[in-house]
Order: structure tokens, then C-alpha cells, then sequence
């Protein structure tokens, strides 16, 4: 069973930078049957994908983020990143990293979560 | 993008009586990339279904879910206690949007 932990700073000030790695054990980054995704949910909504990555290092973002997201990968330690440039108060959120099963190219479903991390961006 | 509504946005029921929940898609799925998914307060969602029928690892048989093209139904056949809780639904065949969730609470 994949498991999957995030971890970085619990506040941001706002125009910062948001950065997050999610450490990946019980399975390899390298595997060619997943995405590595991104998914945020502010306080009592709907959860919102981010964007995801792929082992060769192919991205695919939300297009609501815009040039603000960058999603990377680190094989040699097995972890993935996520970057969210020039936050605001409406990008406070738990942020979840999670393993999507490959079904085809850019498809798939998340079938493994972390726990989660909540990000506040306040002065 | 694909916008995805659910419906009702609660379902008010008892212990072992039978949920229906709907989610509507604002065009047709290719091949039926639609999954469901369950959230309790204070966690993770959780895959319940994934191809819109297809049970994940270590669900219940009591979790079904059915639809194609553009009306898909997550049916929970008799509840049980801890099944109350936040349904997602989500498309995934284009980038991925979620619904924004059916709250089955203890009537």
C-alpha cells in the first residue's frame, strides 16, 4: 500500500510563495501505472485537483491556477513538490498529495491520499 | 470544463434504509471516467468507486455505483452507521473536476 506524507510551512504570507513536498513510501515515483497529484480543499467546500505529474516529469495544472503552479519530482528521494506563487487569503487550504492510477494518457483516478496539510496565508 | 452537480446537497436517512445519490455532468464523460468517493470529518477522501461501477480495494459490497454519458448514481444498499458522512463525485477523463458533495446525515 502506497503511502504518502505532506510537509511544509503551515502559514504563508500573502504574494509568497506556497511550497509543499509530499514524501511517497511502499511504492516508487518511478512507477509508470501512476500520477503524482496535487488536490486542495478550503474549509467546508469541495475538494479542488491542482494539477499532477508524471514519472517522466510531464505536467498537467488546473487551468484556474493559471502560471501561478509548478509541480516537480525528486526520484532520488522520492518525493514530489508542489510551488504556488503570489498566494492570497483564498488559497488557505488543507493540501493533499495523492496518488492518481494511470488509466490512460493524462487520465486517472486518486486512489491514495495523504492525511493532509493545512496552509493559512496571513500576514 | 467539465462542472459537475450533485444532488440532493443532503440526504436526511436512517440506519438501513437505501441511499440514492445523483451527479450530473455538463457534457459526457468519455468511457465513463467518474469516480466517488467518501470524506468524514477531519480526513482524507476515500475511493469508493472509480469508472463509475467499478468498487475500489476494501469496499463494501453495499457501495454500487452505475450511469454513463452524462448521469451517473452512487447507491449505498442498506446504511450503516459509518456510512454517514461527505460523497464526492469526480470526472477525470478531462484534467479532473469533483462535485461539490451530497451530505448523507442520521435522520
Amino acid at each position: 500500500q502506497v503511502q504518502l506524507q505532506e510537509s511544509g510551512p503551515g502559514l504563508v504570507k500573502p504574494s509568497e510563495t506556497l511550497s509543499l513536498t509530499c514524501t511517497v513510501s511502499g511504492g516508487s515515483i518511478r512507477s509508470a501505472t501512476s500520477f503524482w497529484s496535487w488536490v486542495r480543499q478550503p474549509a467546508g467546500k469541495a475538494p479542488e485537483w491542482i494539477g499532477r505529474i508524471y514519472t517522466t516529469g510531464t505536467t498537467n495544472y488546473n487551468p484556474s491556477f493559471k502560471s501561478r503552479v509548478t509541480i516537480s519530482l525528486d526520484a532520488s528521494r522520492n518525493q514530489f513538490s508542489l510551488m504556488l506563487t503570489s498566494v492570497t487569503a483564498a488559497d488557505t487550504a488543507v493540501y493533499y498529495c495523492a496518488r492518481e492510477v494511470r488509466v490512460a494518457v493524462a487520465v486517472g483516478y486518486l486512489d491514495n491520499w495523504g492525511q493532509g496539510t493545512l496552509v493559512t496565508v496571513s500576514a | 470544463e467539465i462542472v459537475l452537480t450533485q444532488s440532493p446537497g443532503t440526504l436526511s436517512l436512517s440506519p438501513g434504509e437505501r441511499a440514492t445519490l445523483s451527479c450530473r455532468a455538463s457534457q459526457g464523460l468519455y468511457t465513463s471516467y467518474l469516480a466517488w468517493y467518501q470524506q468524514k470529518p477531519g480526513q482524507a477522501p476515500r475511493l469508493l468507486i472509480y469508472g463509475a461501477s467499478s468498487r475500489a480495494t476494501g469496499i463494501p459490497d453495499r457501495f454500487s455505483g452505475s450511469g454513463s454519458g452524462t448521469d451517473f448514481t452512487l447507491t449505498i444498499s442498506r446504511l450503516e452507521p459509518e456510512d454517514f458522512a461527505m460523497y464526492y463525485c469526480q470526472q477525470y477523463g478531462s484534467l479532473a473536476t469533483f462535485g461539490q458533495g451530497t451530505n448523507v446525515e442520521i435522520k
